[in-house]
């Protein structure tokens, strides 16, 4: 089976400063792993992927991730948070021979504030 | 490009009604993935087709959920009779292949009284 552990509920953050939103994960293949935005009354905006390859991906909206094999971890970054970054992020995985339904977290608020 | 889109965008019913929910994925995505996020915990996946195939229904909860994709478009996920604990909202995505990211919809929250 699959999971994904998102350990903050809530992640504050003062602009400009930089943002961390963490994302741990299980799976017993090599994994696929996506970051995905919920802005306020929007569905999910897919942010960025890693697959393989170079283990920082960069997404959309300034946003980047590391993918780190030996604490099974796929952190979300980003170096300078905007107010406008205010939103709920879901961490996913699937297993990349496995069926192709992601297994998400529970989601981490981010919130940014002035 | 048009994204994926859902309707009805909300739907309040009774217990015991019928809701059918109706999903328009990507043009020329034939992977087409119902998902459902209840009482604010994490987004659980319920089937996945491709075209008018149903590839994975391993997260149906229970036969009052019944999904179709005729001729490989559109889908609708049907809830017949409805439970209080089906309350949610209610993803839609879509893909061009199993091993590209899904597009989401912006759901359909319901509401079961």
């Amino acid at each position: 089976a699959q999971s994904v552990a998102q350990p903050e509920d809530q992640v504050n953050v003062a602009e400009g400063n930089p943002l961390t939103v963490k994302c741990t994960y299980s799976v017993s293949g090599n994994p696929y792993l996506f970051w995905y935005v919920q802005y306020p009354n929007r569905g999910l905006q897919f942010l960025l992927k890693y697959i393989t390859g170079d283990n920082l991906v960069k997404g959309s909206y300034g946003f980047e991730a590391e993918f780190n094999k030996s604490q099974t971890s796929f952190h979300l970054k980003k170096p300078s948070a905007l107010v406008s970054d205010s939103a709920l992020y879901f961490c996913a995985v699937r297993d990349m021979w496995g069926a192709s339904k992601l297994t998400f977290g529970t989601g981490t608020r981010l919130q940014v504030t002035l | 490009e048009a994204g994926v889109t859902q309707f009805p965008s909300h739907s309040v019913i009774e217990k015991g009604q019928t809701v059918t929910l109706r999903c328009d994925p990507i043009s020329g995505h034939d992977n087409l993935y119902w998902y459902r996020r209840v009482m604010g915990k994490e987004i659980k996946f319920l089937l996945h087709f491709v075209k008018e195939s149903k590839q994975d229904e391993s997260g149906m909860p229970n036969n009052r959920f019944l999904a179709e994709r005729t001729g490989g478009t559109y889908s609708t996920l049907k809830v017949q009779p409805a439970e209080l604990e089906d309350s949610g909202v209610y993803f839609c995505a879509s893909s061009q292949g199993l091993h590209y990211e899904q597009y989401f919809g912006p759901g359909t929250r319901l509401t079961v009284t």
